[in-house]
């Protein structure tokens, strides 16, 4: 069965400070690894990633992905309280639909 | 630049209600989806549309049913609401994302919270 985890579940961390959150698959015709960012709402999309150690960065967020040991990290640096929110992990699979397999999410909450 | 649109923001029913989720988009996509989202769940697919006139099942489609008349409108009905859909209601749009070559990540609306009693 398909499946995506992250870890972890939720975080409290200091503004200013680095935070590494995980996510791990097992899926069937993995095609790419999706991040995105859910602030009270809808997820914005954050990153794409479908090769093996080509980071991706945008800002204080950077995000790579291991093709070998099916995992993926998102790091944010120096962090702000803006970017308290929830962090989606997901996978797309090659199928009829191009499904897209969520992981529960990590909570992050940055305190001043 | 409206996106993607969903009404009802919020909705509370009684055990055995119907009602109708409608979800609109301007971006002329082709493909949209129906997800719910529950504490510790993520995202799961209920149903979802590859083009105007058709529909196909996703994870969870048990006790919900959809309709794609109109490119721009991804219908979500609930014929007889139980507790257990009790949930926070997205709605998806994409490009086409079978072509080689092309691919757009998923556009999200702000979600409906209902709640079944």
């Amino acid at each position: 069965e398909d499946k995506v985890v992250q870890s972890p579940l939720s975080l409290v961390v200091h503004e200013g400070d680095t935070v590494t959150l995980n996510c791990s698959y097992e899926v069937t015709n993995f095609r790419s690894l999706l991040w995105y960012k859910q602030e009270k709402k809808a997820p914005t999309f954050l990153f794409m990633l479908t090769s093996s150690g080509i980071e991706k960065k945008s800002g204080r967020l950077s995000s790579i992905l291991d093709k070998k040991e099916l995992f993926s990290i998102l790091n944010i640096t120096a962090t702000q309280t803006g970017d308290s929110a929830v962090y989606l992990c997901a996978v797309e699979a090659r199928t009829s639909y191009d499904k897209v397999i969520f992981g529960p999410g990590t909570s992050l909450s940055v305190i001043p | 630049n409206a996106g993607v649109t969903q009404t009802p923001k919020f909705r509370v029913l009684k055990t055995g209600q119907s009602m109708t989720l409608l979800c609109a988009q301007d971006m002329n996509h082709e493909y949209m989806y129906w997800y719910r989202q529950d504490p510790g769940m993520g995202l799961r697919l209920i149903h979802y549309s590859v083009g105007e006139g058709t529909t196909a099942k996703g994870e969870v489609p048990d006790g919900y049913n959809v309709s794609r008349l109109k490119k721009q409108n991804f219908l979500l009905g609930l014929e007889s609401a139980a507790p257990s859909q009790t949930s926070v209601y997205f709605c998806a749009s994409s490009l086409f994302r079978d072509r080689v070559g092309i691919w757009s990540p998923l556009h999200f609306g702000n979600g409906t919270r209902l709640t079944v009693t």
